[in-house]
């Protein structure tokens, strides 16, 4: 079963909009992750976000993580058409030893 | 550095045959992972192995097996196809602490 769950399941925008994009978990983690996939390949790593740090930053990509409500947050600042992909959250569980991962939100950027 | 090489990228089998996949991962990994990921299910954990032994296992029957070589080179082998069995299946390489993945571009497999 996934651990992680990403709301929305879809968004789109226009180019130049910020996306944010939320995912929720079950059990405490050792960090939390973010991949983006693009149509049908394979997936790439975005951001690893430990569970004692609260906020990373990587390029126009902003990652909170709040371990009381096990909610994490991608937001994605002025967005261009080559980030419309699917994005998911990857969780290491404490007493897992594997990344699980949620099921997704799709983003579509419109030019 | 290579990537994450997986073979064959697409295949075609009909039910009741079997299957295998192969991966190689980046240079130095010790640590494969593969996941299957399909539009219902999502990408769900199928096996990971480090060094050669399988260190956790997801919630696949006993069709879906894998093995992993001594260069880390990886395999996954699929019996006994079923229609449910088509998803494409990535296979990921890590150092091996539950870092960052390194993803392959996948196998496509559709069961007849």
């Amino acid at each position: 079963s996934q651990q992680g769950e990403e709301d929305p399941q879809a968004l789109s925008i226009q180019e130049g909009e910020n996306a944010t994009m939320n995912c929720s978990y079950k059990t405490s983690i050792n960090n939390l992750q973010w991949y983006r996939q693009n149509s049908g390949r394979g997936l790439v790593h975005l951001i690893l976000i430990r569970s004692n740090e609260r906020e990373k930053h990587s390029g126009r990509l902003r990652v909170t993580l709040d371990t009381s409500k096990k909610s994490s947050s991608l937001l994605i600042t002025a967005s261009r058409a080559a980030d419309t992909a699917s994005y998911f959250c990857a969780t290491d569980a404490v007493y897992g030893n594997k990344l699980v991962f949620g099921a997704g939100t799709i983003l579509r950027v419109k030019s | 550095k290579a990537g994450v090489t997986q073979t064959p990228r697409y295949l075609i089998k009909t039910r009741g045959q079997q299957v295998t996949l192969s991966c190689s991962p980046i240079s130095g990994h010790r640590s494969v992972s593969w996941y299957q990921q399909t539009p219902g299910q999502g990408l769900q954990f199928l096996f990971e192995y480090f060094s050669e032994t399988q260190r956790n296992k997801g919630n696949f029957p006993g069709r879906f097996s894998g093995r992993q070589f001594s260069n880390s080179r990886s395999e996954m082998n699929v019996s006994t196809l079923e229609l449910g069995d088509s998803a494409l299946y990535l296979c990921a390489s890590s150092i091996g602490n539950t870092g960052e993945l390194f993803f392959g571009e996948g196998s496509r497999l559709t069961v007849l």
